[in-house]
């Protein structure tokens, strides 16, 4: 079974500082990697995915993520935070269903927390 | 073009009840999913649907229930509420052919007292 790990329950960091947020998975086969972030009251907004080829990958708002087999890890950075980045976020590892769909196994989030 | 929409956004049910969450997946998408997020943790699978039927079902009790219209709509429905069902909903919907992203709604906000 599929699992998901965030070390950090909550983080802050200044204005203008960089970002680390840290993400650990337990899958069987090749994973599907995502990281989405929530803002209160709202639903889950995709920043980046994972599913092959190139380990670096960037998102949107300036987000970009690791792909670390070998530490079974996918760490999503940021170069500098805005105030407007302040939220929880949430990694996921998707699982195909029947061959074509899939179902997603999220960990419990990090709350970012941004400082002026 | 709307994205997915839910409905209600809130809901207040005492312990025993019954409750019926809606979700209209976003044009053009056949797959709906449901997922429940407990207070300070991440969402969780409920099940999926695909041409009307359950394709893939987490580990939840039969108390919870789904069905998908002909136009792609979703229900979900949760018998004898219990405390723990207090959560938030949410319902993501995809293409059929593994589209690489699914479309979040912002969900219902149930709480059972």
């Amino acid at each position: 079974a599929q699992s998901v790990t965030q070390p950090d329950i909550h983080i802050t960091v200044s204005e203008g500082a960089s970002l680390e947020l840290r993400c650990n998975y337990s899958y069987g086969a090749t994973p599907y990697l995502f990281w989405y972030v929530q803002s209160p009251g709202q639903g889950l907004q995709l920043l980046l995915k994972y599913f092959s080829g190139d380990t670096l990958v960037q998102g949107i708002k300036g987000f970009e993520a690791e792909f670390k087999r070998s530490q079974s890890s996918f760490n999503l950075r940021k170069p500098s935070v805005h105030w407007s980045d302040a939220a929880e976020y949430f990694c996921a590892v998707g699982a195909e269903s029947g061959g074509s769909n899939y179902k997603l196994t999220f960990g419990k989030g990090t709350l970012l927390t941004v400082n002026p | 073009d709307a994205g997915v929409t839910q409905s209600p956004t809130h809901l207040i049910k005492t312990r025993g009840q019954q409750v019926t969450l809606r979700c209209s997946p976003k044009s053009g998408h056949d797959t709906v999913s449901w997922y429940q997020q407990a207070l300070g943790q991440g969402p969780q699978f409920i099940f999926q649907y695909y041409e009307e039927e359950e394709r893939q079902r987490g580990n939840f009790p039969d108390r919870f229930s789904g069905h998908q219209f002909p136009n792609y709509s979703s229900e979900l429905n949760v018998n004898a509420l219990l405390l723990g069902d207090s959560a938030l909903y949410l319902c993501a919907s995809s293409g059929a052919r593994g589209e690489e992203k699914l479309f979040f709604g912002s969900g219902t906000q149930l709480s059972v007292l």
